[in-house]
């Protein structure tokens, strides 16, 4: 593992259904966050954390979950998926919470 | 409310200089962060401001005005690799980036 991985790299799923997005580093950063990214708008935190063991809301959170276990994982729940949530979503990591944020490459979800 | 604003499309040639601007009203300032954005790529680090002043990074300047809640990047020198979006964030005074939409820049030959 180098850097940010995430999975899948692109679903289509169906509305109703249960969906995690994973998550996961390998540069030991405290923080870890969720976003989404829809055409015309700039990227919306959904959740994060800015250690192990806590998560915090962003400013679009409903519909998501997530955990953090531990330092390198940070799982996004869908708990049941609708169309509004069809976007593409990047995970990012920063070593302390106020430095620069390193993105993984994204994931790309359809929800029909 | 918290707000971004930066324009939607540039178009340049290569060779040339071009600064795109962004202006915010957000809930604190804790710096401003540039960031480039490939089509279909992840977002990637170009420049910080959090004092007044210009920061110089190579082919790329950063600008920030607080007072006028102002800050441009100035790319010189423009490449054809230099085709990309190019996303302004403002850290709130919770710590959180407050993205604007980003400004896709063309360059054309």
């Amino acid at each position: 593992i180098a850097g940010i991985t995430q999975a899948p790299t692109s679903q289509i799923l169906a509305a109703g259904r249960r969906m995690t997005l994973r998550c996961t580093q390998d540069m030991r950063h405290n923080a870890m966050y969720w976003y989404r990214q829809d055409l015309g708008l700039g990227l919306r935190l959904i959740h994060y954390s800015n250690t192990a063991g806590t998560t915090g809301k962003g400013e679009v959170p409903d519909g998501y979950s997530v955990s953090r276990a531990n330092t390198d994982d940070f799982p996004l729940t869908l708990a049941s998926a609708v169309p509004s949530q069809t976007s593409v979503y990047f995970c990012a990591t920063s070593p302390t919470g106020i430095d620069e944020q390193f993105f993984g490459p994204g994931t790309r979800l359809t929800v029909l | 409310g918290q707000n971004i604003d930066q324009p939607t499309e540039m178009t340049a040639t290569e060779g040339a200089i071009v600064q795109i601007n962004c202006t915010y009203q957000t809930s604190g300032f804790n710096g401003l962060f540039w960031y480039q954005q490939h089509a279909g790529e992840a977002p990637t680090f170009l420049s910080y401001n959090v004092l007044d002043g210009l920061e110089e990074k190579g082919r790329f300047s950063s600008f920030l005005s607080r007072s006028k809640g102002y800050s441009y990047l100035l790319l010189k020198e423009l490449q054809m690799k230099d085709s990309a979006s190019y996303l302004c964030a403002v850290r709130d005074s919770n710590y959180q980036l407050i993205w604007g939409a980003g400004t896709k820049l063309i360059i054309k030959p």
